[in-house]
C-alpha cells in the first residue's frame, strides 16, 4: 500500500515561511510527480503545482510564483513544499499528493493526511 | 485559467435518491477531468478520472459522463456513506482548478 505521510502541523508568524514534508513508502519515488493542493477553513481545493522527483523539475500555479517552492531528497523519498511571507490568508491545510497518468489524464490516486498551517501575530 | 463552475454548490438528498452533480468549464477541456469525493476532516479522495473511469475499489453506483466543457457525476443510489463534498478537477492545462465544491447533506 502506498503510503504519503505528511509532518506536523505549524503556527507561524505573518512575514514567516514554513516547509511542509511528505515523505512517501512503497512505490518508486522518483517515478510519479508529487502535487500540492491546499484548503482553507471551510473552503474549496486549490492547486498550488508539481514537483518532477526525478529531475527535480517544479510547476507553480501563478497565485504562489514567487513564494512557493517545492523541492525533494529522493535519498529518503521525500518531498518539501516551502511559503513564504505567510499572511492570514493562507492558513489552511496543504495535502502532498501523488500523480498517475491514464492516457492524457491525470489523476491523484493517493494523497497525505495533511498538514495543517496556521498564521497568526 | 480555465474556470470550473460546480452546481449545486449544495443539495438534500435521502438514502437511496439518485444524485446528479455538474461541472462546467470555462473552455473545452477535452476528457481531462476528474471527480474527488471529501469527508470532513479527511484528504480528498478519488473517485472517476477521464470523465467516466472509475477508480478501482469505486463502487459502481458512481459514475461519470460528459464532454468538451460540461460534465456530470452521478450516484444512483445514495448510500450513507456518499453524504460528503464532491469536486471537479480539470487537468487539461495549467494552472489545474477545481470545481467549488458540491456538498451532499442528507
Amino acid at each position: 500500500q502506498v503510503h504519503l505521510v505528511q509532518s506536523g502541523a505549524e503556527v507561524k508568524k505573518p512575514g514567516a515561511s514554513v516547509k511542509v514534508s511528505c515523505k512517501t513508502s512503497t512505490y518508486t519515488f522518483t517515478g510519479n510527480y508529487i502535487h500540492w493542493v491546499r484548503q482553507a477553513p471551510g473552503q474549496g481545493l486549490e492547486w498550488m503545482g508539481w514537483i518532477n522527483p526525478n529531475s527535480g523539475g517544479t510547476n507553480y500555479a501563478p497565485n504562489f510564483q514567487g513564494r512557493v517552492t517545492m523541492t525533494r531528497d529522493t535519498s529518503i523519498s521525500t518531498a518539501y513544499m516551502e511559503l513564504s511571507r505567510l499572511t492570514s490568508d493562507d492558513t489552511a491545510i496543504y495535502y502532498c499528493t501523488k500523480v498517475r497518468h491514464s492516457g492524457s489524464s491525470s489523476l491523484f490516486d493517493y494523497w497525505g493526511q495533511g498538514t495543517l498551517v496556521t498564521v497568526s501575530s | 485559467a480555465i474556470q470550473m463552475t460546480q452546481s449545486p454548490s449544495s443539495l438534500s438528498a435521502s438514502v437511496g435518491d439518485r444524485v446528479t452533480i455538474t461541472c462546467r468549464a470555462s473552455q473545452g477541456i477535452r476528457n481531462d477531468l476528474g471527480w474527488y469525493q471529501q469527508k470532513p476532516g479527511k484528504a480528498p479522495s478519488l473517485l472517476i478520472y477521464a470523465v467516466s473511469s472509475l477508480q478501482i475499489g469505486v463502487p459502481s453506483r458512481f459514475s461519470g459522463s460528459g464532454s468538451g466543457t460540461d460534465f456530470t457525476l452521478s450516484i444512483s443510489s445514495l448510500q450513507p456513506e456518499d453524504f460528503a463534498t464532491y469536486y471537479c478537477l480539470q487537468d487539461y492545462s495549467y494552472p489545474w482548478t477545481f470545481g467549488q465544491g458540491t456538498t451532499v447533506r442528507i
